[in-house]
């Protein structure tokens, strides 16, 4: 089955250290997407990629950091410098470059990272 | 600046009766709309999109939405509202370029039986 999967679920991590949440997609989409859920805010976005090995920052970057070194995975790290990382973490991807018509964003299950 | 509102952070309802969820865009175009619905601890799923053409758009789970120009809404309906409906609803656009989209703060439906 086509989709997209995010590991772990729960994640838990003391205060101070450095995590990476991953997300993988077999939708041969090109562009992928990390958002950030937190209560009452809706989602915004952190990091997008609209194509291997580049991406953008989105809205609220800072603290953040991903890489795109292939089509399918596009892990987010979660560093020491954001000052609440205790989120609710979704990625998202797309078609890509055909354009806004049929660019779609699908979302996996996300991760909810606890930091103690 | 470009926003979108949806005004109801609850909203109750009975099973079997019928449902309006607001959103309202705030764009100097016409944006591409969407509405998605999260259950608990999961990920977003798309109900529904609006690109242009009929104006009245039908979705999955029989919900249906209307974008209206004029009052800048996309509001989501369905006629009866079954107890399954019950989770977080989120309207959300985008205005080309970078393909980023702009989430509503969410309302979340309780469906009592």
């Amino acid at each position: 089955d086509g989709g997209i999967t995010q590991s772990p679920k729960y994640l838990f991590r003391k205060e101070g250290q450095n995590v990476t949440l991953s997300c993988e997609q077999n939708l041969n989409h090109d562009a992928m997407y990390w958002y950030r859920q937190d209560p009452g805010q809706g989602l915004r976005l952190i990091y997008y990629s609209q194509i291997v090995n580049d991406f953008q920052k989105g809205d609220i970057a800072e603290g953040y950091s991903v890489s795109r070194e292939k089509k399918e995975s596009f892990p987010l790290t979660v560093t020491s410098a954001q000052k609440n990382p205790t989120a609710f973490y979704l990625c998202a991807s797309s078609i890509g470059a055909s354009g806004p018509s049929t660019d779609t964003q699908y979302f996996g299950p996300g991760t909810r990272l606890t930091v103690l | 600046a470009q926003s979108v509102t949806q005004p109801d952070i609850h909203i109750t309802v009975s099973e079997g009766a019928s449902l309006e969820l607001r959103c309202n865009y705030s764009y100097g175009a016409t944006p591409y709309l969407f509405w998605y619905v999260q259950s608990p601890g999961q990920g977003l799923q798309l109900l529904l999109k609006y690109f242009s053409g009929d104006t009245l758009v039908q979705g999955i789970k029989g919900f249906e939405a209307e974008f209206k120009r004029s009052q800048s809404s996309f509001n989501l309906r369905k006629p009866s509202v079954h107890w399954s409906d019950a989770a977080e609803y989120f309207c959300a656009f985008y205005t080309g370029g970078g393909n980023k989209l702009t989430f509503g703060t969410g309302t979340q439906l309780k469906v009592e039986l």
